[in-house]
């Protein structure tokens, strides 16, 4: 059994263009969530799905901001018109969907936006 | 609002000597979830130790362990016998319920050999 599994690793682009990550959770794992970390910064809460449903969201996640997890699989965050401040680590995490249970971290997607 | 405070920033040790780094958190709630989490230099977060707040046995994972001390609400990590390998980034983190984690700004520590 792999881990949770993020892609891509590392993304450049310019500020304006759009950019997708994508994240595959650990096989079964319920539940879902998107942190974003920036440099030297503990990870902020973005968003997390119940299987499909997206259940909350935080209000760093602005209007140029949405996620997916369409038949409760992999999810994908898109930034849409990104600006320099987007800057960041993305990181996704899975969970069993258990209340008890741990929540398990990919690599992370590491954006520039120059 | 749910907060974690980690006071110090840095942290050095001696290797094989013991290092205790400290948590505060704020919450109203009475069930709940503590976690450390660490984060090498290659960036991916790996569980260290988790705490439910419901029991007053202290967790412990080989050389990790805590001192959960609930009335203060206060959560530390005391490693033993440090390894080089121990050197990373620890974030101290809050969960209730369902939710998201809350972490705290983390602490680097370093391992002196």
């Amino acid at each position: 059994d792999t881990g949770v599994s993020q892609d891509p690793r590392h993304k450049i682009t310019k500020r304006g263009q759009n950019v997708t990550f994508r994240c595959d959770p650990i096989s079964e794992h319920n539940r879902l969530y998107w942190y974003r970390q920036t440099l030297g910064q503990g990870p902020e809460f973005l968003t997390y799905f119940q299987n499909e449903a997206q259940l909350e969201k935080s209000r760093l996640l602005s209007d140029r901001f949405s996620a997916e997890r369409p038949k409760g699989s992999f999810s994908t965050l898109e930034i849409q018109r990104t600006e320099q401040g987007d800057s960041a680590m993305y990181l996704c995490a899975s969970s069993p969907g258990r209340n008890q249970e741990t929540q398990y971290f990919g690599p992370g997607t590491r954006l520039l936006v120059l | 609002a749910q907060t974690v405070t980690q006071s110090q920033p840095e942290m050095s040790v001696q290797e094989a000597e013991t290092v205790t780094l400290s948590c505060t958190y704020d919450t109203s709630e009475s069930d709940y979830y503590l976690f450390w989490y660490k984060q090498p230099p290659s960036r991916q977060m790996i569980l260290v130790i988790r705490q439910e707040a419901y029991k007053q046995q202290n967790a412990t994972e080989n050389r990790f362990s805590v001192n959960f001390q609930k009335a203060a609400k206060s959560f530390s990590l005391k490693i033993s016998d440090s390894q080089l390998g121990d050197a990373a980034m620890y974030f101290c983190a809050y969960r209730a319920g369902a939710q998201k984690l809350v972490f705290g700004q983390g602490t680097r520590l370093t391992i002196n050999p």
